[in-house]
This record gives structure tokens, sequence and C-alpha cells, in this order.
């Protein structure tokens, strides 16, 4: 079963665009972490937000989390076609929980 | 490099047989964990194991799955008399037991069954 859902399922944008992916989740949580996986390949970790924490930052990403809402939203500023990608938000109930991934959201960068 | 490996790659296999895949996770991380990827979907969680003990194995999809770590290090994963709704990628993942708990994944052996 999977506990987070993306929004949009797809997003199609022109580089130097913002994009924003958002994710919502069921349970209560330890952390929540957002991950990359590019076309046929494995699963890159891009940032990882505890449940106390509200707002994240590493590089070009911002990350934000409202639990009170069960939400998670991952920013990409100034986008590049090589950030297109499937871009997967993962819960984790503790800090030693199996994660849980959502569906995830396809993005397209357009140069 | 000492990323996460996964062997092989690519697999296709006919119904009815045996398949077995291999992760070698990174060398000092102590949890494995393995996944299932079906097209437009995340990975599903399977099992996973903490050196060589499997400390979850009840999201294995049925009896025909199963997996080990006899050493503590590299891990395989067997499916026995595959079927056609086997046909996924299989992706294992890494992490150490310090720090926080982001995973390190392998590129995943995509399996086909005929």
């Amino acid at each position: 079963s999977q506990q987070g859902e993306e929004d949009p399922q797809a997003l199609s944008i022109q580089e130097g665009e913002n994009a924003t992916m958002n994710c919502s989740y069921k349970t209560s949580i330890n952390n929540l972490q957002w991950y990359r996986q590019n076309s046929g390949r494995g699963l890159v970790h891009l940032i990882l937000i505890r449940s106390n924490e509200r707002e994240k930052h590493s590089g070009r990403l911002r990350v934000t989390l409202d639990t009170s809402k069960k939400s998670s939203s991952l920013l990409i500023t100034a986008s590049r076609a090589a950030d297109t990608a499937s871009y997967f938000c993962a819960t984790a109930s503790s800090g030693n929980t199996p994660l849980v991934f959502g569906k995830g959201t396809r993005l397209s960068v357009i140069a | 490099d000492t990323g996460v490996s996964q062997n092989p790659r690519h697999k296709i296999t006919k119904r009815g047989q045996n398949v077995t895949f291999r992760c070698d996770p990174i060398s000092e991380h102590n949890r494995l964990y393995w996944y299932r990827q079906t097209l437009g979907q995340g990975p599903e969680f399977l099992t996973y194991f903490q050196n060589e003990a499997q400390l979850e194995k009840s999201r294995l999809l049925s009896d025909r799955f199963s997996a080990e770590r006899p050493k503590g290090s590299f891990s395989t994963l067997e499916i026995q008399r595959t079927e056609q709704g086997d046909s996924a990628m299989y992706l294992c993942a890494s992490r150490s037991m310090t720090g926080a708990n982001e995973q390190y994944f392998g590129p995943g052996t995509r399996l086909t069954v005929t």
C-alpha cells in the first residue's frame, strides 16, 4: 500500500521556471523524504525533513512540511532540462521503519 | 565507486522458472531493503535486513518470494515459479544506522517474465 499521494501526476514546464510538487500522506510520520528517479534508473535521495521541521533548503530545492495538513511540497527553482525525472515523496513512521512511497510526479523540463 | 550495485540489470525469463537477484550494499551500511516497482508506481517495500537478520518479511508478495543476507553483506532475492505479474523493477537500497534514515538505491534489476 502507498501512503503518499503526489500531485500533480505530471508537470511540464519551461527551463528556468519553478516547479512545485505536492505530497499528501495519511498517518503520522517521523520524517518525510523526497527522491528523484531518472527513467529506468534507481532513486536518488534529495532531501529529508523531520516532523518537527517546517521548511528545509538544499541548493535549488525547498521543502515544506505541514503536519497538521499531512502534506509536503517540493519546490525546484530555476529548473533545468536535467531536472526532468520522476519525483517521489516517502514517509517513515519512525526513524527505523521502512519507507512508504507515493506514486510520484513526472516532471518534464523543456529547454 | 562504492554505491549500491545490483546484478543482473536485466533478466528475461519464462513463466515457471526461478530467478535470483543480487544486491551489494554500500560496505558500511548494515540495513538493506528490497522494493518492487511497477510501471507508473512508486517503490513498494518487500523486506529488509539489519546485518544478517531479516527484520520484516510479511510484505513479501507471496511465499514464492524469499530473501537472504547470509553474512550481513550482500543479499539475494529469489522468486520461484515466476508469473507474468512478477514483471517489474526490483530495487535494493541500503542505509547506515547512524544519522538520518535516507536510503541509497541501486540501479535496479528489471525482470520480464514471458
